[in-house]
């Protein structure tokens, strides 16, 4: 059973660089069949797709966030990352690290979410 | 493709049947999901490609439907079941994600 723990500083000043790392246990991320994603959730409302990345380097991302977002592995470690920058108090919210295996459309293993405030 | 679930709430006593429902704004590929979260939780995906429970899901939750309406039925309610329920969509050829705007599930 995969298990995944998100990781990152709790407060970032606005216009500044959102770091996020997500460790991932119990299964390599390095195996073919991983797609590591991210998705966030505003205080009080609903889900919104960030993007994810694959192994070989490919990355997808949600149009409204591409220009900004970055999405990375760290196979050696079975980490992988998230960079959002230029960031505003809209970009305040739960952000969830979650994997989604690549047969299926959704997103199977989750991790418990992490809160990251902009404010200066 | 915007997802639209109703109702917003719905308040149900234990025993019945939950019928939950998501209308897509254009028809949509088999790629349809479903998830429940709690309060305080991560949400849990329920349902995969319409009607494909997850691991570990109980019978009681099933998916249906097809073109641009989808239906997520709970039977036999339990008061554990109260959360709030998402469905999600990945069109056929793009790789984005979009998510309702959920149905919260009181059971009384």
């Amino acid at each position: 059973q995969m298990q995944l723990h998100e990781s990152g500083a709790g407060l970032v000043g606005p216009s500044q660089t959102l770091s996020l790392t997500c460790t991932v246990s119990g299964d390599s991320i390095s195996s073919g069949a991983y797609y590591w994603g991210w998705i966030r959730q505003h205080p009080g409302t609903g889900l919104e797709w960030i993007g994810y990345a694959y192994r070989t380097g490919d990355t997808f991302y949600n149009p409204s966030l591409n220009s900004r977002v970055t999405i990375l592995g760290d196979t050696s470690k079975n980490q992988y990352s998230l960079r959002l920058n230029s960031v505003t108090a809209a970009d305040t919210a739960v952000y969830y690290c979650a994997v989604k295996r690549g047969v299926m459309a959704a997103f199977e293993y989750w991790g418990l979410g992490t809160l990251v405030t902009v404010s200066s | 493709i915007v997802l639209t679930q109703s109702p917003a709430t719905l308040s149900l006593s234990p025993g019945e049947r939950a019928t939950l429902s998501c209308r897509a704004s254009q028809s949509v590929s088999k790629f349809i999901a479903w998830y429940q979260q709690k309060p305080g939780q991560a949400p849990r995906l329920l349902i995969y490609e319409i009607s494909n429970r997850a691991t570990g899901v109980p019978a009681r939750f099933g998916g249906s439907g097809s073109g641009t309406d989808f239906t997520l039925t709970i039977d036999s309610l339990e008061p554990e079941d109260s959360a709030v329920y998402y469905c999600q969509q990945r069109a056929s050829r793009s790789p984005e994600y979009t998510f309702g705007q959920g149905t919260k599930l009181e059971i009384k």
